[in-house]
C-alpha cells in the first residue's frame, strides 16, 4: 500500500523529445508537489497543487507543465527535454503546512 | 542568500558517537521546521518536526532558536544505520501554502 507512487522509476530519452511522469497519492492530501534533485543533490520545488490548483510556480522553463487531474494525481509534462533536464525529479504530498511525504522518485536521464 | 545553508560535510565518525548538525534559515516569516533524512537513491523521509520548545525522539533531540534562525540535530550513541544525508528543510512562510526549502544536506557516515 504505496503512500505516494511515481512511474517511470527510470526514463532514458533523447534531446527534444516529449516525456511525462505520473504520480499517485493515496494519503487523502490535499497538495501535491514536484521537486527537482539535480546532480550535486540539491533539491529544489518546481511546482505545488492544492486541490487541483496551482498555488506555487517556481520559476522553471515553461516546457515543464503540470497536470492534476484530479487531488490524488500531479502529472508532470516535460516538452523538448535539454541535458541539463537530467536530474531526480521527486513527487511529494501533504495536508497543507504539515510534512510532506516523498516518492521514490524518477531518474531522468537525457542523452 | 540561500534559503537554507548547512554545512555539507561529511561527517565521519565512529560507532556510539555523538554527533551534531547545525543549519541557518534566512526567513523570519518561516513556521514550520523539520530533519528529513535521505539515503543514497532514495527519497528524502522525514525524520522530526522541531518545535519552539525543542523535542526528542530516541536518540535524536532537534532544537530551534528563531531569534537567531538556527536550527540543529543532535545524534547520540550513533548507528551504522544512521549513515545518510541530513536535510535542514523550513517552510516560506506564506498562508495557505507549503513551499519547503531544502538545505544542501550533511552527509553522515558512521565508521565501525
Amino acid at each position: 500500500d504505496t503512500a505516494v507512487s511515481q512511474t517511470p522509476k527510470y526514463l532514458v530519452t533523447q534531446m527534444g523529445n516529449d516525456k511525462s511522469i505520473k504520480c499517485e497519492q493515496n494519503l487523502g492530501h490535499d497538495t501535491m508537489y514536484w521537486y527537482k534533485q539535480d546532480s550535486k543533490k540539491f533539491l529544489k520545488i518546481m511546482f505545488s497543487y492544492n486541490n487541483k490548483e496551482l498555488i506555487i510556480n517556481e520559476t522553471v522553463p515553461n516546457r515543464f507543465s503540470p497536470k492534476s487531474p484530479d487531488k490524488a494525481h500531479l502529472n508532470l509534462h516535460i516538452n523538448s527535454l535539454e541535458l541539463g533536464d537530467s536530474a531526480v525529479y521527486f513527487c511529494a504530498s501533504s495536508q497543507v503546512e504539515h510534512e510532506q511525504y516523498f516518492g521514490p522518485g524518477t531518474r531522468l536521464t537525457v542523452t | 542568500r540561500k534559503e537554507v545553508e548547512q554545512d555539507p560535510g561529511p561527517f565521519n565518525v565512529p560507532e556510539g558517537a555523538t554527533v551534531a548538525f547545525n543549519c541557518t534559515y534566512s526567513n523570519s516569516a518561516s513556521q514550520s521546521f523539520f530533519w528529513y533524512r535521505q539515503d543514497c537513491r532514495k527519497e528524502p523521509k522525514l525524520l522530526m518536526s522541531v518545535y519552539s520548545s525543542g523535542n526528542e525522539d530516541g536518540r535524536f533531540t532537534a532544537q530551534l532558536n528563531r531569534a537567531s534562525q538556527y536550527i540543529s540535530l543532535l545524534i547520540r550513541d550513533s548507528k551504522l544505520s544512521d549513515s545518510a544525508t541530513y536535510l535542514c528543510v523550513v517552510n516560506s512562510g506564506q498562508t495557505g501554502a507549503n513551499n519547503l526549502f531544502f538545505g544542501t544536506g550533511t552527509r553522515l557516515t558512521v565508521i565501525p
